[in-house]
């Protein structure tokens, strides 16, 4: 099946850190993978659409030199949280739709815990 | 604008039968995602339905009617391990992704 793998899976660092996390598609190749942030039993908080080779698509309200998107590869997708602070803590998660075409479902990495301090 | 509904909490007992519904209005419909989220974990693909009928996959089961903008997901002879958190999606005319709230499932023994 398809798997989607992120990195790191914890990370906890001090106010003003940058934090990279990756999304990479193992065994299938993603021209478009999305980021999402949740907060506490609250729902999936779409961030942004990733497209390979071109720049990312940000939802309203989420801050485009804040949260770095990177998709230079058909493999790989990343998010730089720049200068991240307490705020930005959260649970971010990368998925990647699978086959050609648009209507496909959409398959998660194991999401990424973000504990800014 | 865009929305979907689902209720925020129900529980059932173990190897009992649950359906969990959704309603939704979208800018047009591209199909109906389920999924299956456990606590602190990120959702997991369950089911896609984007013709009116029932899909049935093992012990999950899901309905669509498009012209009632409706959905549910059945889970039969319910697990302890089927306690989570079950997210109903729209993707709507420009292929984006609506997402519900979240239904949080409680299996009790």
């Amino acid at each position: 099946g398809a798997v989607v793998s992120q990195h790191p899976s914890w990370v906890i660092c001090k106010s003003g850190t940058s934090v990279k996390i990756e999304c990479r598609s193992l065994d299938f190749q993603a021209t478009t993978m999305f980021w999402y942030r949740q907060f506490p039993k609250q729902s999936l908080m779409l961030m942004a659409t990733s497209n390979e080779g071109s720049k990312a698509t940000y939802e309203q309200g989420v801050e485009k030199d804040k949260f770095l998107i990177n998709h230079a590869s058909l493999t790989l997708s990343t998010l730089t949280v720049t200068s991240a602070h307490p705020e930005d803590s959260s649970f971010y998660i990368c998925s990647a739709r699978v086959g050609p075409g648009e209507v496909q479902p959409q398959h998660f990495g194991d999401g990424t815990r973000l504990s800014i301090l | 604008g865009q929305n979907i509904d689902q209720p925020t909490e129900m529980t059932a007992t173990e190897g009992a039968i649950v359906q969990i519904n959704c309603t939704y209005q979208t800018s047009g419909f591209n199909g109906l995602f389920w999924y299956q989220q456990h606590a602190g974990e990120a959702p997991t693909f369950l089911s896609y339905n984007v013709l009116d009928g029932l899909e049935e996959k093992g012990r999950f089961s899901s309905f669509l009617s498009r012209s009632k903008g409706y959905s549910y997901l059945l889970l039969k002879e319910l697990q302890m391990k089927d306690s989570a958190s079950y997210l109903c999606a729209v993707m709507d005319s420009n292929y984006q992704l609506i997402w519900g709230a979240g239904t949080k499932l409680i299996i009790k023994p």
